[in-house]
């Protein structure tokens, strides 16, 4: 079975500067896929990135990247130039295929500081 | 575009009764997959229908159940409530053929047992 795993139960950054959330996973799959997606305080969860297994090249959204690494089923997530509104529990998913339910990882909490 | 729409937003219920919860996806989007919320679970899978039919299954009693409508409109039903049922119900509704198969999350049903 797929698992993904967050290995940083709490992170904290200073506002403006770079951080990055790490993530881990487990299949034996080559067709899959991968997500950030972050749940601010009391508030829905938004889809913040995407990942395609089969592409090479990291995704971006503006100040959001991941650095994936296939071999190492790792996929770390960096927040450049962090906000107060980026403070969140951010959650890494895991899809297998082009259908299927997510696999979540257990969440990292991440308080921005002014 | 209105996002999904979850309802009731906050339930309380007693040890016994059974629930029902609601769901709106996105206009167009025909599958609709539902999450339980816990802080020691995380985030797990419930089920997922398509075109009104379960297409998918989580790890879960044949307390909880679902429905999908014409509409695509969904609920889930939990019978004979326990009090590990606490949690935060999350649907999130998909469009079929997208590319990344992403899903978009409502606000959630915050059910308390007592």
């Amino acid at each position: 079975a797929q698992t993904v795993t967050q290995s940083q139960p709490e992170m904290s950054v200073q506002e403006a500067e770079t951080v990055t959330l790490s993530c881990t996973y487990d299949t034996s799959e080559n067709n899959y896929y991968l997500f950030w997606y972050k749940q601010p305080p009391s508030r829905q969860m938004i889809l913040v990135i995407r990942q395609e297994a089969y592409k090479q090249q990291n995704a971006t959204e503006n100040r959001f990247s991941v650095n994936f690494q296939k071999a190492a089923k790792s996929f770390s997530l960096k927040i450049s130039d962090s906000q107060l509104g980026d403070t969140a529990m951010y959650f890494c998913a895991f899809r297998e295929g082009s259908q299927g339910n997510l696999i979540f990882g257990k969440g990292t909490k991440l308080s921005v500081k002014p | 575009k209105a996002g999904v729409t979850q309802t009731p937003r906050y339930l309380i219920k007693t040890r016994g009764q059974q629930v029902t919860l609601s769901c709106s996806p996105i206009s167009g989007h025909r599958s609709v997959s539902w999450y339980q919320q816990t802080p020691g679970q995380g985030l797990q899978f419930l089920f997922e229908y398509f075109s009104e039919t379960q297409r998918n299954k989580g790890n879960f009693p044949g307390r909880f159940s679902g429905r999908q409508f014409s509409n695509s409109r969904s609920e889930m039903n939990v019978s004979t409530l326990e009090l590990g049922d606490s949690a935060l119900y999350l649907c999130a509704s998909s469009l079929i053929g997208a590319r990344f198969y992403e899903q978009y999350f409502g606000p959630g049903t915050r059910l308390t047992v007592t």
